[in-house]
């Protein structure tokens, strides 16, 4: 079974700074996916980035940037230039490839509360 | 291309009633998961369906919770004589294979309050 830690409860950034949100899992698969999601105060669950296990480069989506170590299993969120519209708590999530048809289920981490500030 | 369709998005019930939550897939995804979020923690995966199939129920309750994914329509996830700790968030996500990318999409969640 994966589980999915995150050890960060609360953080907090002021506007324009950048944070980095942690995240690391366990696992005995070799081919896998990993993604953060936000969930803002609305509680929707938005999804952030994604990151393919086989790919060694680090996936970007305008100011949001990942660093995924797959040796020591680490995938953390870095946000540049934080902006009020991210306060919101963010979760880690892996799932397990299969290779025809796809579809698995998420595993989430317990989240990590974000709060921007002026 | 309207995203997962999630109704209702709040719901009241007093224990011993039944719930029924459904979701509308994404256009052109088959693949349909339920999770539950409890209040103050993560999601916790409930139900995996495709198409008139459940592919994995491994996170749902043995007792009194269902789900279906029929042929026609929107699946349905049903928790019969609802008690006070089935109030949690509700949601669906939806996904497809489709060029080597098979990410979830969630819908806005069914708020369920246990009277």
């Amino acid at each position: 079974a994966q589980t999915v830690t995150q050890s960060q409860p609360e953080m907090s950034v002021q506007e324009a700074e950048t944070v980095t949100l942690s995240c690391t899992y366990d696992t005995s698969e070799s081919n896998y996916y990993l993604f953060w999601y936000k969930q803002p105060p609305s509680r929707q669950m938005i999804l952030v980035i994604r990151q393919e296990a086989y790919k060694q480069q680090n996936a970007t989506e305008n100011r949001f940037s990942v660093n995924f170590q797959k040796a020591a299993k680490s995938f953390s969120l870095k946000i540049s230039d934080s902006q009020l519209g991210d306060t919101a708590m963010y979760f880690c999530a892996f799932m397990k490839l299969k290779l025809t048809g796809g579809g698995n289920k998420l595993t989430f981490g317990t989240g990590t509360q974000l709060k921007v500030e002026l | 291309n309207a995203g997962v369709m999630q109704n209702p998005r709040h719901l009241v019930r007093r224990r011993g009633q039944e719930a029924r939550l459904r979701c509308s897939p994404m256009k052109g995804h088959s693949h349909v998961y339920w999770y539950r979020q409890l209040p103050e923690e993560g999601l916790k995966f409930m139900v995996y369906l495709q198409k008139e199939n459940i592919i994995d129920e491994s996170g749902m309750p043995k007792e009194r919770f269902s789900a279906e994914f029929p042929k026609e329509g929107p699946s349905i996830l049903r928790i019969q004589q609802v008690v006070r700790g089935d109030s949690a968030a509700y949601f669906c996500a939806s996904s497809e294979m489709i060029a080597g990318e098979d990410t979830q999409y969630f819908g806005p969640g069914t708020r369920l309050t246990v009277l």
